[in-house]
């Protein structure tokens, strides 16, 4: 079984929709991190958080420690949105356990 | 600032050959990563430097090896590039080691061993 699942794993909408992706993981953790992987490849940290709710932006992150579950959510997407969002906990040596990712596109 | 910087971009290698992949940060950053990332796969952890001097293993350090230059520069070395090593090469930096830590990406370097 995986550490860390995400859902789903694709993902296409229309411009202006809610977008939620959700992230299970089964490892102890004190800290998870989103983050943001462009097409061309480039690797961005959206999040790092241990514990609520944390809004930057368009994007607001959550988490349930005690369920083991994070959910990412994007308002009013846009076609520049379009990626692969990767949730990945942080064990004490520093590993990022990565899960498989969700490809997002999004349709003008 | 120009945040992590990696050289080169993309890099083509026969099997045996050596090179040494650059990383370097104007975030006065402590804290620097090398890790690698397969097709379809996520990334793994080759080395970090938790501060200017240290170097420590992370998952996957066979066949290579790092030197933390000063606090800006952070090098990976592959002695002898074997086809397994065909892969995306990220460094990173944070402030601080840790999982506290926001991490920041180089652009990548793409890796071909033949």
């Amino acid at each position: 079984k995986n550490e860390v699942e995400q859902s789903p794993q694709n993902l296409t909408a229309q411009e202006g929709e809610f977008i939620t992706i959700n992230c299970s993981y089964s490892v102890g953790i004190s800290a998870l991190h989103w983050l943001q992987q462009h097409p061309g490849g480039g690797i961005v940290s959206l999040f790092m958080l241990s514990s609520g709710k944390k809004k930057h932006g368009r994007l607001i992150a959550t988490i349930n420690i005690q369920e083991k579950h994070s959910s990412l959510h994007i308002t009013a997407s846009h076609p520049r949105d379009s990626a692969v969002y990767i949730c990945a906990p942080m064990d004490s040596n520093y590993q990022l356990i990565w899960g498989a990712g969700t490809k997002l596109i999004i349709k003008p | 600032n120009a945040g992590v910087t990696q050289t080169p971009k993309f890099q083509v290698l026969k099997t045996g050959q050596s090179m040494t992949l650059q990383c370097a940060q104007d975030m006065n950053h402590n804290s620097m990563y090398w890790y690698r990332q397969d097709p379809g796969m996520g990334l793994r952890l080759i080395y970090y430097s938790a501060s200017e001097g240290t170097t420590d293993k992370g998952e996957v350090p066979n066949g290579y090896n790092v030197s933390r230059l000063n606090k800006r520069e952070f090098s990976l070395r592959l002695e002898s590039a074997a086809p397994s090593q065909t892969s995306v090469y990220f460094c990173a930096s944070s402030e601080m080691a840790g999982e506290w830590n926001e991490q920041f990406f180089g652009p990548g370097t793409r890796l071909t061993v033949l």
